[in-house]
């Protein structure tokens, strides 16, 4: 398709179980971002893949949170031992190269109960 | 990391007025970016910004880049009911961080 997808649009799971996300950025483009967004409030930066360099991890909230992605193709954001706080909508972005403006995913919805 | 303050935090306005919006730092930004996001969708980029002073029009959007390049500005001219959504500025994160800084955004609802 023409533009970053993501799935599932929506995840309902139980506190404590892990979940996996996943993005599959614009093709073409090198460059990956996940980030988050809580009810109300701006986006809140993840981490970072750029080709084959080491992501940028500087954004990761806490040790349960880990992505990884293959080349510069599909990305999978994984949350394990879900918390409620981590209910969000956790989006994806992708762009040509670094420091270029960023197309974003319709997001996934994290519904922790 | 940097932070965005937006203002205002939400805007009450009726169908044709023309709708002003801005977006301030603490520390200086290279780049100013301006999102628009509808419900259930993700941020879509309406104009970027790269150079102090610069001012970019896309249709009735106008941006500018402040010359402090700690702040910027979006305008929207004669708006109609499909601007209604809630723009983002952004920028880079800093701090080494490769990723945008968003602000709270602001809340633009129309009525006709």
């Amino acid at each position: 398709g023409a533009g970053v997808s993501q799935s599932p649009s929506n995840k309902v799971t139980e506190k404590g179980k892990d979940v996996e996300l996943r993005c599959d950025p614009i093709s073409g483009h090198t460059a990956l971002y996940w980030y988050r967004q809580r009810l109300g409030q701006g986006l809140e930066f993840l981490i970072y893949f750029q080709g084959n360099s080491a992501p940028d991890k500087s954004g990761l909230p806490s040790d349960r949170f880990s992505a990884e992605r293959t080349g510069e193709s599909v990305s999978t954001l994984t949350i394990q031992r879900t918390q409620q706080e981590d209910s969000a909508v956790y989006l994806c972005a992708s762009s040509l190269w670094t420091g270029l403006p960023q197309y974003f995913g319709p997001g996934t919805r994290l519904t922790v109960l | 990391g940097q932070q965005l303050n937006q203002s205002p935090q939400s805007m009450f306005i009726q169908e044709g007025e023309d709708v002003s919006m801005n977006c301030t730092s603490s520390s200086i930004f290279n780049t100013w970016l301006w999102y628009k996001q509808d419900p259930g969708e993700g941020p879509v980029l309406l104009i970027a910004l790269y150079k102090a002073g610069e001012l970019t029009s896309n249709g009735r959007l106008t941006a500018q880049f402040g010359i402090t390049r700690k702040d910027s500005f979006l305008n929207i001219s004669a708006s109609i009911p499909s601007d209604v959504g809630i723009y983002f500025c952004a920028g880079p994160a800093g701090g080494g961080a490769d990723g945008l800084t968003f602000g709270k955004g602001t809340h633009l609802i129309i009525q006709p």
